[in-house]
């Protein structure tokens, strides 16, 4: 399975402020897709962003944009005007032609007033 | 629109009992799976299905058995169930085997093995 990488195990950002998820992944493949999800305490599995890689441009969703660099395999999210709701899991996950969709094992996003 | 649901939410089993987990979809989607979330480890692929009377395993297969006898429904059997298995256990679907929709996941069942 392709390995995918999430550095920050926690990250902290105040209310109002911006803050970058970082995730990287291998692959030996030229066509794949990114997604981040988000997994509040609730338990749920919300997709926030997708991203295909024969796109040059960066995916945004409102206040969630990526900066997808694929020469070095990194695919990190940035959150805009951070607000409490969106204190999560936020997981990185890859899919190619094949089946699987590969996680990697979260950051915990914690915002703070 | 339901989307794809899991039962029990919650289960408490003893070391060697077996259990089914439920899982169905209402959108008519070919491919679903099961994933266990750990602690520290994301979610890991157990096994799946690309359709009707079609499984295959993913990751971490073993001590699971599924089925697909039909498009709506991909249930998880814990045969005998280890303290190794206590997990959060996510059922998801998706429309398309190769696919880059998105997957719809379940709320998910917590499982604990005493």
């Amino acid at each position: 399975a392709q390995t995918v990488t999430q550095s920050q195990p926690e990250m902290s950002v105040q209310e109002a402020e911006t803050v970058t998820l970082s995730c990287t992944y291998d692959t030996s493949e030229s066509d794949y897709y990114l997604f981040w999800y988000k997994q509040p305490p609730s338990r749920q599995m919300i997709l926030v962003i997708r991203q295909e890689a024969y796109k040059q441009q960066n995916a945004t969703e409102n206040r969630f944009s990526v900066n997808f660099q694929k020469a070095a395999k990194s695919f990190s999210l940035k959150i805009s005007d951070s607000q409490l709701g969106d204190a999560a899991m936020y997981f990185c996950a890859y899919k190619d032609s094949g089946y699987a969709l590969n996680f990697g094992k979260g950051t915990s996003l914690l915002v703070t007033p | 629109n339901a989307g794809v649901t899991q039962t029990p939410k919650f289960q408490v089993l003893k070391t060697g009992q077996s259990m089914t987990l439920q899982c169905a979809q209402d959108m008519n989607h070919e491919y679903m799976s099961w994933y266990r979330q750990d602690p520290g480890m994301g979610l890991r692929l157990i096994h799946y299905s690309v359709g009707a009377g079609i499984t295959d395993q993913g990751e971490v297969p073993n001590g699971y058995n599924v089925s697909r006898s039909t498009t709506e429904d991909f249930p998880l059997r814990l045969l005998s169930a280890a303290p190794s298995q206590t997990s959060v256990y996510f059922c998801a679907s998706r429309s398309g085997f190769y696919s880059n929709q998105p997957q719809h996941f379940g709320d998910g069942t917590r499982l604990s093995i005493l």
